[in-house]
């Protein structure tokens, strides 16, 4: 139980074009998920965090005008990299929380990320 | 300063070595810590978590909060080369492993035969 996937697992892009990544709850319905950025040998770092029917909540430095976030329905959150640029070239994770019932633990679980190439 | 500090590494160590990870921390109000394991290419699973200070054990790993000195550490015991691996230390503010999470940069491991 408790699996994230994500869709595309990779992916490359032309500068100036647009990328929509796919973070899903499988087995779960998840209250919130997250998005993170990981460069190499870098942290993760927490770009937004999304709850199903509301707007994202953005972390401080991070555009989004650029990243648009979708928590269309309680399996399935979009990171869309608009007007992608070369330095967005990075591991991209989302996480997603559960909600509360028998059986589930309170922790995150990611997905397996995406890893996006601006050419 | 950022909030969490770990050492990138690498580290190699031999089959059935202990391993010691360790991550520093500056802000007190981290209630909740954690450890996660990240394969290359894929994302973290969590490990082990901790609430406050103590120790935890769980199987061949034992993770310590010292919450006085702002420092966490993780051991690995009879480390075996499926221990090769990113390790992420990551806390939280808010309590619970719900809310935002602050990751250290993670340290390499390489356990070898």
């Amino acid at each position: 139980g408790a699996v994230v996937s994500q869709h595309p697992s990779w992916v490359i892009c032309k500068s100036g074009t647009s990328v929509k990544i796919e973070c899903r709850s499988l087995d779960f319905q998840a209250t919130t998920m997250f998005w993170y950025r990981q460069f190499p040998k870098q942290s993760l770092m927490l770009m937004a965090t999304s709850n199903e029917g509301s707007k994202a909540t953005y972390e401080q430095g991070v555009e989004k005008d650029k990243f648009l976030i979708n928590h269309a329905s309680l399996t399935l959150s979009t990171l869309t990299v608009t007007s992608a640029h070369p330095e967005d070239s990075s591991f991209y994770i989302c996480s997603a929380t559960a909600r509360r019932a028998a059986g589930w633990t309170d922790e995150q679980y990611f997905g397996p990320g995406t890893r996006l190439t601006v050419t | 300063q950022k909030e969490v500090e770990q050492d990138p590494g690498p580290l190699s160590v031999p089959e059935g070595a202990i391993v010691s990870l360790n991550c520093t921390y500056s802000n007190s109000a981290f209630q909740y810590f954690m450890w996660y394991r990240q394969y290359s290419r894929k994302g973290p699973e969590l490990l082990m978590y901790t609430y406050s200070s103590g120790n935890k054990e769980d199987g061949r790993f034992t993770a310590q909060v010292d919450k006085s000195s702002k420092y966490i550490s993780l051991f690995i015991r009879d480390s075996q080369p499926s221990d090769s691996a990113t390790y992420l230390c990551a806390m939280s503010d808010r309590g619970s492993t719900l809310g935002r999470l602050y990751f250290g940069r993670g340290t390499q491991l390489t356990v070898w035969p």
